[in-house]
């Protein structure tokens, strides 16, 4: 079966810091594979999403970057953290056929004192 | 465009009440419809699907059914419990893309 990874669990980070968060998917190949951001109390916001290695795409600017290094590993950074980074973010993968849904992992909150 | 509305929360219910929580769409293309469930500190978890109208999925006693001509795949369960107690999203994708699209959620509180 498959299944999804994102780690850390929780980070705090001072402001102006680096960050990195990992996600990696099992038991499956090519995968469409997402970032969101979820907002206190608030629904999802779409950060990147990615067809396939090398392949993101950007939905909103911002100072996060995105990169997919291999099949089913999908990073998220930012060289310089700001106070309205905070939030939780989910990691997502997703088959290539039509129709199938999107399996989240189970997020990273991350704090920015 | 593609997007998803759903009605505003919170709700608050008391056990075995009737649930149900509306959702709408507009899509570009044929959009297969999902509701997710969020429990507090936690990722999304899929609760169940619908791809073409008329379809119903379900599952864990919730119910919800791919209405083309009302545009709407509204969620319902006949007795909810304390542990339903979450926040839930509608979602479509369309099958000409890669992305979803996610109401913003409503947030549900059972009460013994």
């Amino acid at each position: 079966s498959q299944t999804i990874h994102q780690w850390p669990a929780t980070l705090v980070q001072p402001v102006g810091s680096p960050l990195s968060l990992e996600c990696t998917v099992e038991g499956t190949s090519n995968p469409n594979l997402y970032w969101y951001r979820q907002a206190a109390g608030r629904g999802l916001q779409l950060l990147f999403y990615s067809v396939g290695i090398g392949q993101i795409s950007s939905e909103v600017p911002q100072n996060l970057s995105a990169s997919r290094p291999q099949d089913r590993q999908f990073i998220l950074s930012s060289k310089k953290l700001l106070l309205s980074d905070s939030g939780f973010y989910l990691c997502a993968w997703r088959g290539q056929s039509n129709n199938q849904p999107q399996h989240f992992g189970d997020g990273t909150r991350l704090s920015i004192l | 465009g593609n997007s998803v509305t759903q009605m505003e929360g919170p709700v608050t219910l008391s056990e075995e009440a009737f649930l149900t929580i509306n959702c709408t769409y507009t899509a570009t293309g044929y959009p297969s419809l999902f509701w997710y469930v969020q429990y507090p500190g936690e990722g999304l978890q899929l609760l169940l699907k619908a791809t073409k109208a008329d379809d119903k999925g379900s599952n864990k006693g919730f119910e919800a059914t791919y209405r083309k001509e009302t545009t709407s795949f509204h969620l319902e369960k006949g007795s909810v419990q304390v542990s339903d107690s979450a926040v839930y999203f509608c979602a479509l994708q369309v099958n000409t893309g890669n992305q979803f699209y996610f109401g913003t959620g409503t947030s549900l509180t059972v009460i013994p």
